[in-house]
């Protein structure tokens, strides 16, 4: 079973900054089967990015993914007040398998 | 898009039995696989159990012989018999859209979610 690792796990930011998320596979993903999420106090998680870099319907483009092997990032170009919350990576391939998050927050 | 809409969370006893229902709306429901998903002490994303358009079903480790889950179509609903209930399966439980066939997939679409706490 693949473990997820998130780092860090608090990220303190002012808006306009840019925030780098990491997720960091137990094991080698040799295929796309990566996502993200944020989540606000009391909602369910919502999509951001699938597939390892694909932006999922009406989600800004300041928000991107990328990455390969046991190293996937998020990167938020520059932070605006609504994103701030918890971000959770997810693996998707035979099975499914959260990381446990990296909160960002306002500095 | 659709909504999927939760409901069946309750205080239980250890050892005792709950169903969960989700039911879809504004989509064609028996084209899609549906999952299960909890949340555990605020902030721990668990996936639960799966099933598919079928009726081909996937289950965690740590819920496999304790929990069923299965569907209706014809009334847009999944359901997730849980007994044998533990304080480890206190959480808030999703249901989820799978954009995947099988027992892996990303989600777009979730519902509210229904709070399970097991405690005596």
């Amino acid at each position: 079973e693949i473990v997820l690792t998130q780092s860090p796990g608090t990220l303190s930011l002012s808006p306009g900054e840019r925030a780098t998320l990491s997720c960091s596979p137990s094991q080698t993903v040799n295929n796309k089967y990566l996502a993200w999420y944020q989540q606000k106090p009391g909602q369910a998680p919502r999509l951001l990015i699938y597939d390892v870099s694909r932006r999922a319907t009406g989600i800004p483009d300041r928000f991107s993914g990328g990455g390969s092997g046991t190293d996937f990032t998020l990167t938020i170009s520059s932070v605006e007040p609504e994103d701030f919350g918890v971000y959770f990576c997810q693996y998707y391939g035979v099975s499914v398998t959260f990381g446990p998050g990296t909160k960002v927050e306002m500095k | 898009e659709g909504q999927l809409v939760e409901s069946g969370g309750a205080l239980v006893q250890p050892g005792g039995s709950l169903r969960l229902s989700c039911r879809g709306s504004g989509f064609t429901f028996l084209s899609f696989d549906f999952h299960w998903v909890r949340q555990v002490a605020g902030k721990d994303l668990e996936w639960v159990s799966a099933i598919g358009t079928t009726g081909d079903t996937y289950y965690s480790d740590a819920v496999k012989g304790r929990f069923t889950v299965s569907r209706e179509n014809a009334k847009d609903s999944m359901y997730l018999q849980m007994s044998n209930l533990r304080p480890g399966d206190t959480g808030v439980y999703y249901c989820a859209k799978g954009e995947y066939y099988g027992s892996g997939s990303h989600y777009y679409l979730w519902g509210q979610g229904t709070l399970v706490t097991v405690s005596s």
